[in-house]
């Protein structure tokens, strides 16, 4: 069993609508959850970092984390075509970090 | 602040052929990171460095080695290039284990 698991998608929505992207995952020892955005053919760019279960709100980007049930969200609001790209979730304790596979995301104009 | 660099962006290598991947971070991070990306799996870790002095494995570090030169580089060398090696490699840094990662933009390699 992988320790994260991210549906890879594709997804596809038109513009204006709510994203909702979502990972599991199976090792409670994970203190820190990051959600990434990565454009086609560069490098991972940090969307939003948390530690704690809840919500933690920035623009139109809401990262949702519940530690019991080993689940965390990302959801985008108002989306946006500058917003395709794949996102990664990401969960690390101390200097072990690790990925999902990423969800490829389309917004339609 | 140019962040995390890597150098070369692009590499063709032959099979048995060796070469190094560089990547230097002006931010002042303690802790450096090799990744290598392949479709269908994700970032995984080669090699990370938890502070200037010290390397440590990661998930897939057979084929590699790495030098922490100093605070800012961390270096990747693949000794005998293999086709299984094919990937795109990213290097990160953050200010320790407990920190988020900036990565840089990866060197996409190809071994034939």
């Amino acid at each position: 069993q992988k320790e994260v698991e991210q549906d890879p998608g594709p997804l596809s929505v038109p513009e204006g609508a709510i994203v909702s992207l979502n990972c599991t995952y199976s090792n409670s020892a994970f203190q820190y959850f990051m959600w990434y955005r990565q454009y086609s053919r560069k490098g991972p760019e940090l969307l939003m970092y948390t530690y704690s279960s809840g919500n933690k709100e920035d623009g139109r980007f809401t990262a949702q984390v519940d530690k019991s049930s080993k689940y965390i969200s990302l959801f985008i609001r108002d989306s946006q075509p500058s917003d395709s790209a794949t996102y990664l979730c990401a969960m690390s304790y101390g200097n072990q970090f690790y990925f999902g596979t990423g969800t490829s995301l389309t917004v339609i104009p | 602040n140019a962040g995390v660099t890597q150098t070369p962006k692009f590499q063709v290598l032959k099979t048995g052929q060796s070469m190094t991947l560089q990547c230097a971070q002006d931010m002042n991070h303690n802790s450096m990171y090799w990744y290598r990306q392949d479709p269908g799996m994700g970032l995984r870790l080669i090699y990370y460095s938890a502070s200037e002095g010290t390397t440590d494995k990661g998930e897939v570090p057979n084929g590699y080695n790495v030098s922490r030169l100093n605070k800012r580089e961390f270096s990747l060398r693949l000794e005998s290039a293999a086709p299984s090696q094919t990937s795109v490699y990213f290097c990160a840094s953050s200010y320790g284990g407990y920190n988020e990662q900036f990565f840089g933009p990866g060197t996409r390699l190809t071994v034939l």
